[in-house]
Order: structure tokens, then sequence, then C-alpha cells
């Protein structure tokens, strides 16, 4: 059963551009949401993540945009760089459940120079 | 200090043979965390370990899977009887074990290919 749903599974932008990796997701009680960068060879890493209270957090050039009645949040990359090429996992988790992070599939991210 | 660590980084077998994965949590961190990634698959989750608790092992996919934490600290994913579809690559995190919003560290992973 994926409770959380991510898209596109693949991403090609030019450097520049505004690179959107889109989430949805199902269980109404998550209530927190990461987003894990990955690149290749290498385990994921904590890029952002955002509470269900507030409806935008930016970091930098990442921005997660959070909808809690649609039930989707996303994560936006502007000015993407090619450094920014690796794969990109949304998650979300239960409160007080340490061991329940649901992971979506991943977004492999390309950008091109 | 370090970050998770895991060995081997690769390893290649044949079916049939049993395998263990080690991993190395951050110290000082009571949880840890086994998943596994398969080839364009998002995480999934396989074990948890929190402290002296008992182990939710309610991600391994069969009993060919099990999982030990020594000490609270060090652990060992074990396959038995390894098949070809095991391939995948393994992943071990670890956090501070204090709620649902600590960041999970995860280590490089071990690449598992089973011919």
């Amino acid at each position: 059963q994926q409770q959380v749903k991510q898209s596109p599974q693949s991403l090609i932008v030019q450097k520049g551009g505004i690179s959107i990796i889109n989430c949805a997701y199902e269980n109404t009680a998550f209530d927190y949401f990461p987003w894990y960068q990955q690149f290749p060879g290498k385990g994921p890493a904590l890029l952002i993540a955002i509470r269900p209270d507030v409806s935008e957090k930016k970091e930098g050039r990442f921005t997660i945009s959070f909808n809690k009645s649609a039930k989707q949040f996303s994560l936006h990359i502007m000015d993407s760089q090619p450094g920014d090429s690796a794969t990109y996992f949304c998650a979300a988790s239960m409160p007080r459940n340490n061991n329940d992070m649901r992971f979506g599939a991943g977004t492999r991210l390309t950008v091109k120079p | 200090g370090a970050g998770v660590s895991q060995s081997p980084s690769n390893k290649v077998t044949e079916k049939g043979k049993d395998v263990e994965l080690r991993c190395d949590p951050i110290s000082g961190h009571t949880a840890l965390y086994w998943y596994r990634q398969s080839l364009g698959q998002g995480l999934e989750f396989l074990i948890y370990f929190q402290g002296n608790s008992a182990p939710d092992k309610s991600g391994l996919p069969s009993d060919r899977f099990s999982a030990e934490r020594t000490g609270g600290s060090v652990s060992t994913l074990t396959i038995q009887r390894t098949q070809q579809e095991d391939s995948a690559v393994y992943l071990c995190a670890s956090s501070s074990g204090r709620g649902n919003r600590d960041t999970q560290y995860f280590g490089p992973g071990t690449r598992l290919t089973v011919l």
C-alpha cells in the first residue's frame, strides 16, 4: 500500500530553470513531511522539511509548498544547477512514531548545463 | 562524530548463500532503521530498533530476513538462502530517537547482487 505518491519519476530541466516535484498522501494523520536528496552511491540526506501548520517553507533555492486540504506537497528548486542533479524522495511520518516514515518512489532530476 | 557507516559497500553472492550486512550508527543514536532500495524504487522499510524495545519487524519481506542490534549500537541484517529478487541496495539509517521529526541519517548503503 503506497501511502505517498510521487511524480514525476524523472525530470530534466535546463540550468537556471525551476524544478518541481509533487507528492500526494492519503493519511491525514501524517504530521511531518521531509524531502531527502540522494546522490549516486550515497545514502539519502535530509534536504528540507515542513509541518502541516504552514503552507510554505523556503531554504535558499529550495521551497516546499504544502496544501493540506488537497493532501499534496511539492518541492520547488529555483535556479536549478547541474549540482542539483540527484534523486529526490518525499516522505511523510506519523506523530509520536519514529518508525512510520513513508517514502515516495523518488524522482530522478537531471539539470542540463 | 562520524556518520553512519555500512559494510561491505558491495556484495556479490550466489543464489542460496547467506549474507550479513553491517551497520554502524551514529554514536548516541538510539533509533536504527534498515531499508531496501530496489532499482528505480523508493525506500522500502524493513526493520526498526529503538533502544531496548522489541524491534519492529513488520517490513521484513520473508522469514529469510532477520536483523539484530547488539549492545544498542551495531546492527547486522542477515539474509538467508538469498534469491535473485533480493538484489538491491540495503540502506541503514539512525536517529536520536526523540520523535517522528527526528532527522534520519543514512549510511551509503550496501549494494547486494545475487547471481
